[in-house]
């Protein structure tokens, strides 16, 4: 069972580089979500996507911007890193309205260091 | 304004009982979540209410009283893996999850 996966794990990029991050799930979830976690802080979202060729902005959206092109992918790109953007990514997949079936599943994160 | 106020660290000692206490205000309510994240790991879930009352779940338990914006998870027969981060995560009227820093426990022999 793969579940939610997400690439590449580890990435070092220079400022003003440009990556994309994908992800992808196999469990036929409507929602998709990129957080961001920095060091002793709680998952801050940075956009979100409630079905196939939809995409909305979280709290942290500024400087990244999202796809979700089919159902099961969702990329988030990072246009013009930035030091700021140093951080553990985490996508995240999961399926409304069925009570403990809001379960949301992450992947196991992506560490970026930008330089 | 939305916050969740949990206890930044708690120690307890293998084999005792820990309770990790959360308070809670949203714009709305549609259920609470406990997960438990590993330093270095995602995110797992743990538990989900939605009504007042205790739910178990083997060596874990998670109460919740809407009414007082309140909630907690019990944790029983601890064990050196439960190590951890314990993050409340309340749902609000527009589902969105509200994450905080979450409260790490520290388990000792």
């Amino acid at each position: 069972n793969a579940g939610v996966t997400q690439t590449p794990k580890f990435r070092v990029l220079k400022t003003g580089q440009s990556m994309t991050l994908l992800c992808a799930q196999d469990m036929n979830h409507e929602y998709m979500y990129w957080y961001r976690q920095d060091p002793g802080m709680g998952l801050r979202l940075i956009h979100y996507s409630v079905g196939e060729g939809t995409t909305a902005k979280g709290e942290v959206p500024d400087g990244y911007n999202v796809s979700r092109l089919k159902k099961q992918n969702f990329l988030l790109g990072l246009e013009s890193a930035a030091p700021s953007q140093t951080s553990v990514y985490f996508c995240a997949s999961s399926y409304l309205g069925q009570g403990s079936g809001n379960t949301i599943y992450f992947g196991e994160g992506s560490w970026l260091t930008v330089v | 304004g939305q916050n969740i106020d949990q206890p930044t660290e708690m120690t307890a000692t293998e084999g005792a009982i820990v309770q990790i206490n959360c308070t809670y205000q949203t714009s709305g309510f549609n259920g609470l979540f406990w997960y438990q994240q590993h330093a270095g790991e995602a995110p797992t879930f743990l538990s989900y209410n939605v009504l007042d009352g205790l739910e178990e779940k083997g060596r874990f338990s998670s109460f919740l009283s809407r009414s007082k914006g309140y909630s907690y998870l019990l944790l029983k027969e601890l064990q050196m893996k439960d190590s951890a981060s314990y993050l409340c995560v309340p749902m609000d009227s527009n589902y969105q999850l509200i994450w905080g820093a979450g409260t790490k426990l520290i388990i000792k022999p």
